[in-house]
């Protein structure tokens, strides 16, 4: 199956600081890919689609000035949490949508630490 | 809103048991992809139907879509510890494209 790469896996960081986390498709172009964030025993929540030269759109709730979301080519999207806090501490997961077959292949999500 | 209810959400079985996990949903689909996670990691894709009452099999798995494309099932024939993990139905919509998410079935296959 296709796959989807996201660095880095687990990052810790201080109050305040911000952090980038980059999600990339490795063998197909993704014009869509998408931001998830998971509490422990609880599924994906959609944060925001990240759409290929073009804005992201934002679930409702979610702050765009808190997370930036940047899709720069058709196989990098970036979300970066600016001015963490502990309450941003999750698992953050990306995926990709392969148009051709109407699926979506997820990364293997990156652990974030807010002290 | 377009939901989509997975059940159940937690299960624990012996050894060598049958289960069936639903997602039913009001909505109409585009197409719906079952995932199993494990702890720490993303979700990994075990497959996708896109045609009403489509069945697939995946070795001891088999998936099916409902005539309707409105809700699914993931039924595992004689479990085994190695099926232990989240299971998580996604409905694609049909509008969007983004993927709605059920509540996640947490299988505990004990040897």
């Amino acid at each position: 199956g296709a796959v989807v790469s996201q660095h880095p896996s687990w990052v810790i960081c201080k109050s305040g600081t911000s952090v980038k986390i980059e999600c990339r498709s490795l063998d197909f172009q993704a014009t869509t890919m998408f931001w998830y964030r998971q509490f422990p025993k609880q599924s994906l929540m959609l944060m925001a689609t990240s759409n290929e030269g073009s804005k992201a759109t934002y679930e409702q709730g979610v702050e765009k000035d808190k997370f930036l979301i940047n899709h720069a080519s058709l196989t990098l999207s970036t979300l970066t949490v600016t001015s963490a806090h502990p309450e941003d501490s999750s698992f953050y997961i990306c995926s990709a949508r392969d148009g051709r077959v109407k699926t979506q292949y997820f990364g293997p999500g990156t652990r974030l630490l807010v002290l | 809103t377009q939901l989509l209810e997975q059940s159940p959400q937690f299960l624990s079985i012996q050894e060598g048991e049958n289960l069936t996990v639903y997602c039913n949903s009001s909505s109409v689909f585009s197409s719906l992809q079952w995932y199993r996670q494990e702890p720490g990691e993303g979700p990994v894709l075990l497959v996708t139907v896109v045609t009403g009452g489509e069945v697939k099999k995946l070795k001891r798995l088999t998936f099916q879509f409902g005539d309707a494309r409105k809700d699914s099932s993931l039924h595992i024939t004689a479990a085994q510890p190695g099926d232990t993990g989240l299971y998580l139905c996604a409905g694609a919509s049909v509008d969007t494209g983004k993927l709605i998410f059920g509540q996640g079935t947490t299988l505990q296959v004990k040897p």
